[in-house]
């Protein structure tokens, strides 16, 4: 079945600066890269996605990068803000399968200082 | 619209008890998919409901399972519990329809087991 690994675990950035999180999966069928954020206490939220078809997708200051050969896909925010802390988890699912399940990444903690 | 609404929000339960957490998915989605949250092992998928109907499970043992109504409301039971039972459990729901999802999640129930 899929897998897939996320790093780093734990990244710390100054406020301004920007941060990068890398995830790699196993499935080549694979087709959908959703990024949820998580703070604390809170449920994960929607923050970006992308489809296989698509290798970029900007939203303000978020990016999500996909390279399907490599089965890598990215995460990238710049001028961080203190409020952009949070978990962030990357997941990976094959949207042809009847229910479609997310596979996750173990997440990856930001913290932003100002 | 209504998010989607997980109850209890907490709950306490002793070792070889069994417990039923619910979930109200937002409005016109048909499908609900549980995950299992702990600090160790992320974000995992238990299972998806399409219409009443299972439509894909996660690798967990048989005292998990789940039904879903006809009203596209969904429970999670788990019977027997153990120490190890204790987590978040997150609903998600979405339109469940061909394509990408998103999946959408309530707050969660927080599990503990004694």
């Amino acid at each position: 079945g899929e897998n897939v690994e996320q790093h780093p675990s734990t990244l710390s950035v100054q406020e301004g600066d920007s941060a990068v999180i890398k995830c790699t999966y196993s499935d080549s069928a694979s087709n959908y890269f959703p990024w949820y954020k998580q703070e604390l206490g809170k449920r994960p939220q929607l923050i970006i996605d992308i489809r296989s078809n698509v290798g970029e997708k900007k939203d303000q200051r978020i990016a999500v990068t996909l390279n399907k050969t490599a089965k890598h896909f990215s995460l990238h925010i710049t001028e961080t803000q203190p409020e952009d802390s949070a978990v962030y988890f990357c997941a990976a699912s094959n949207t042809n399968q009847a229910g479609t399940a997310l596979i996750f990444g173990k997440g990856t903690t930001l913290s932003v200082s100002s | 619209k209504a998010g989607v609404t997980q109850t209890p929000r907490y709950l306490i339960k002793t070792r070889g008890q069994q417990v039923t957490l619910s979930c109200s998915p937002i409005s016109g989605h048909r499908s609900v998919s549980w995950y299992q949250q702990t600090p160790g092992q992320g974000l995992q998928f238990l299972f998806e409901y399409f219409s009443e109907t299972q439509r894909n499970k996660g690798n967990f043992p048989g005292r998990f399972s789940g039904r879903q109504f006809s009203n596209s409301r969904s429970e999670m039971n788990v019977s027997t519990l153990e120490l190890g039972d204790s987590a978040l459990y997150l609903c998600a729901s979405s339109l469940g329809g061909g394509g990408a999802p998103p999946l959408h999640f309530g707050n969660g129930t927080r599990l503990t087991v004694t």
